[in-house]
């Protein structure tokens, strides 16, 4: 069963500039969540999918955003990029069944902005 | 406002004695704890999780305890090996309708030395 994939692995962008980024979650799960990872500041949550509606929302600006397409892949958008927006964008994929399920976790996105 | 606390930003061990990783929390309303750990460069991997119900799980080397009326968890490895020197990651959850996002701790770096 492949695991979660993250495209690209890694990015450079220019501050200003907007950015997409893709997760395919394990076959068969339905829940993709979006996290970002910078340092000292352990995994903040951005926001969650299911059945391509967004169900949960962290404390994130307007400027990120997502969706969630009918066979559960999902992409996140990251507009007018500020350097504070360099950082590991975690996706992670659950299945839909029973509460508190553990989510696994793909590779990650490295954005850099410069 | 960090519901999930890890205090301890490094914590190094020698191969072969134990490893006890802490974690406190704030929200009274969490019911499910886990833990993962993290390889550089990789996404994190669910190592083992707890229900509110219990105080106790045991996997292997792997050991949580939840101590509800402190708040307080903690991870053990017995006996610490090289391979676990990671980054160890404590999340909590909120029961919901439906899924729920986890909220994380900053982490904890372990580092087994030989």
């Amino acid at each position: 069963k492949a695991g979660v994939t993250q495209t690209p692995r890694y990015l450079i962008k220019t501050r200003g500039q907007q950015v997409t980024l893709s997760c395919s979650p394990i076959s068969g799960h339905r829940s993709v969540s979006w996290y970002q990872q910078t340092p000292g500041q352990g995994l903040q949550f951005l926001f969650e999918y299911f059945s391509e509606t967004q169900r949960n929302k962290g404390n994130f600006p307007g400027r990120f955003s997502g969706r969630q397409f009918s066979n559960s892949r999902s992409e996140m958008n990251v507009s007018t990029l500020e350097l504070g927006d360099s950082a590991l964008y975690l996706c992670a994929s659950s299945w839909e069944g029973q509460l508190n399920t553990e989510a696994f976790f793909g590779q990650g996105t490295r954005l850099t902005v410069v | 406002d960090q519901q999930v606390k890890q205090n301890s930003p490094s914590l190094s061990v020698q191969e072969g004695r134990i490893s006890i990783l802490n974690c406190d929390y704030t929200n009274s309303m969490f019911d499910y704890f886990l833990w993962y750990k993290k390889y550089p460069a990789e996404g994190p991997t669910f190592l083992i999780s707890i229900s509110s119900i219990k105080d106790k799980n045991e996997d292997g080397r792997f050991t949580v305890f939840l101590n509800k009326s402190a708040k307080h968890l903690s991870l053990h490895i017995v006996p610490s090996q090289p391979g676990d020197s990671a980054v160890y990651f404590c999340a909590a959850s909120v029961p919901n309708s439906g899924n729920t996002p986890l909220v994380f701790g900053k982490g904890t770096r372990l580092s087994v030395i030989a």
